[in-house]
C-alpha cells in the first residue's frame, strides 16, 4: 500500500520566519507535485518534480526532490499571511494516479 | 485555458435520490479523475479514467457509477448514498502519464462540488 506522510500536520508560524514541511513516500516514484488548498475551495498546484535532486522555487516557496531518500521538502522563505492554507504533497504512482499526502495546515501570524 | 468546471458546486440528495456530478476540460487531457475530499482530510482516488476507458477504480462502492462520455466529459452518477459519502467532490484532468513524464504533467483540479445526503 502507498503510504505519504507529511510532517508537522500542523504548523502555526510567525510572519518573517522560516519554516520546511517534509513529504516522505513509499513507492519507487520520481514524480512529485505540491498542491495549495484554502478553506472550501479546490487545490492549486504550485510544484511539479520530476527528477532526483529537482529544486523548483516560486517567491517564498521552494521545493526538492530525492527520490533515493524518498522525501520531498517545501521550504518557505520570510513567512507573510497570504500564506496561510494547507499544502498537500502528492505521488504519481505508476502512471496517472495521484496520491496526496496527509496535509500541512499552515497558520501565519502577525 | 486551464479550467476544469465541474456541476453543481452544491448538492443536497436524500439517500433514495439518483443524481449526476459533472466535470468538463478543453485542455487536451486524456485522463480524468474523480477524487472524494472530507472535511480536514487529503483527497481520496476513487476513478481514473485514460483515453474514455475506466483504468483504476479504488475499490469504490457500486452506488458511484462513472461515465466518461468523449474526451472532455467526465461524469459520476450516484445513487443511494449514505450520509457518510458526504463530502468535496472533485474532478481533475491531466496529460495521460503512463510511462512518460512531461513537464506539464501535474493534475488540474475543478471546484469541487460539496455533496450532502440526508
Amino acid at each position: 500500500e502507498l503510504k505519504v506522510e507529511q510532517n508537522p500536520l500542523f504548523l502555526s508560524m510567525q510572519e518573517g520566519k522560516n519554516y520546511t514541511i517534509y513529504c516522505n513516500y513509499s513507492t519507487t516514484s520520481d514524480r512529485l507535485y505540491w498542491y495549495r488548498q484554502d478553506p472550501g475551495k479546490s487545490l492549486e498546484s504550485l510544484f511539479v518534480l520530476l527528477s532526483n535532486g529537482a529544486v523548483k522555487q516560486e517567491g517564498r516557496l521552494m521545493a526538492s526532490l530525492d527520490t533515493k531518500a524518498r522525501l520531498s521538502t517545501l521550504h518557505i522563505t520570510a513567512a507573510v499571511h497570504d500564506l496561510s492554507a494547507t499544502y498537500f504533497c502528492a505521488v504519481e504512482n505508476t502512471g496517472n494516479q495521484f496520491y496526496f499526502g496527509t496535509g500541512t495546515s499552515l497558520t501565519v501570524i502577525p | 485555458d486551464t479550467e476544469v468546471t465541474q456541476t453543481p458546486k452544491h448538492l443536497v440528495m436524500g439517500m433514495t435520490n439518483k443524481k449526476s456530478l459533472k466535470c468538463e476540460q478543453h485542455m487536451g487531457h486524456r485522463a480524468m479523475y474523480w477524487y472524494k475530499q472530507k472535511a480536514k482530510k487529503p483527497p481520496e482516488l476513487m476513478f481514473v479514467y485514460s483515453y474514455e476507458k475506466l483504468s483504476i477504480n479504488e475499490s469504490v462502492p457500486s452506488r458511484f457509477s462513472p461515465e466518461c462520455p468523449n474526451s472532455s466529459l467526465l461524469n459520476l452518477h450516484l445513487h443511494a448514498l449514505q450520509p457518510e459519502d458526504s463530502a468535496l467532490y472533485l474532478c481533475a484532468s491531466s496529460h495521460d502519464l503512463a510511462g512518460t513524464a512531461t513537464p506539464n504533467s501535474e493534475a488540474f483540479f475543478g471546484q469541487g462540488t460539496r455533496l450532502t445526503v440526508v
